[in-house]
């Protein structure tokens, strides 16, 4: 069974630019969540999707933004981009809400 | 508010046993997590315990819990040069529909040669 798959691994922005990242969770998992890694924060909840709709929400502001499709691919955006935005973001799957599966993140750099 | 603390770093020899130790805040957690992080990747589930549990043992893997007192520890047995990552405790708090999911800062794990 193919892992969560994360899109693209890689990449750079300029402050004020947009971007989308992308999540395909593994077959058959409905949830989808997201999280920040940074050094200075550690691991921070974003928010979870599930059926295509946001069930659960972080604290971050309104520029981080996110949807699930039907087929439970979800994507991630970001208005605005600030220089703290850089970080590693991680999307996570699960079938039931004992076990998160995580892909292997997108880096995001912000000049 | 929820924290989960871990020490920051930790090094062992090759073949000597590692203990990682974590202290959460939520005493409503349910389930309580061990990821691993190896550079450039996502983070791996590792084992889990529910709350009800003293401990856990798979493989090389040990899991303590002690609820009282809120702590939580990960023991790898012979540890070898491939379990140098990071480790992450993580507690599930929240009801059915709201779950939240709080990570500690991570440990570094150096196995020495």
């Amino acid at each position: 069974k193919a892992g969560v798959t994360q899109t693209p691994r890689y990449l750079i922005k300029t402050r004020g630019q947009q971007v989308t990242l992308s999540c395909s969770p593994i077959s058959g998992h409905r949830s989808v969540s997201w999280y920040q890694q940074t050094p200075g924060q550690g691991l921070q909840f974003l928010f979870e999707y599930f059926s295509e709709t946001q069930r659960n929400k972080g604290n971050f502001p309104g520029r981080f933004s996110g949807r699930q499709f039907s087929n439970s691919r979800s994507e991630m955006n970001v208005s605005t981009l600030e220089l703290g935005d850089s970080a590693l973001y991680l999307c996570a799957s699960s079938l039931d809400a004992n076990e998160q599966f995580f892909g292997p993140g997108t880096r995001l750099t912000v000049l | 508010g929820e924290d989960v603390e871990q020490s920051l770093f930790l090094s062992v020899r090759e073949g000597d046993s590692s203990v990682i130790n974590c202290t959460y805040t939520d005493s409503s957690s349910t389930y309580l997590y061990w990821y691993k992080q190896e550079p450039g990747a996502g983070l791996q589930l590792l084992t889990y315990i529910f709350s009800n549990m003293d401990m856990k043992q798979d493989q090389r893997l040990t899991v303590l819990l002690n609820k009282k007192d809120k702590h939580l520890s990960l023991r790898i047995a012979d540890t070898q040069t491939g379990d140098s990552a990071i480790y992450f405790c993580a507690e599930r708090g929240g009801s059915s529909g709201t779950y939240k999911y709080i990570f500690g800062t991570g440990t570094r794990l150096k196995v020495l040669a």
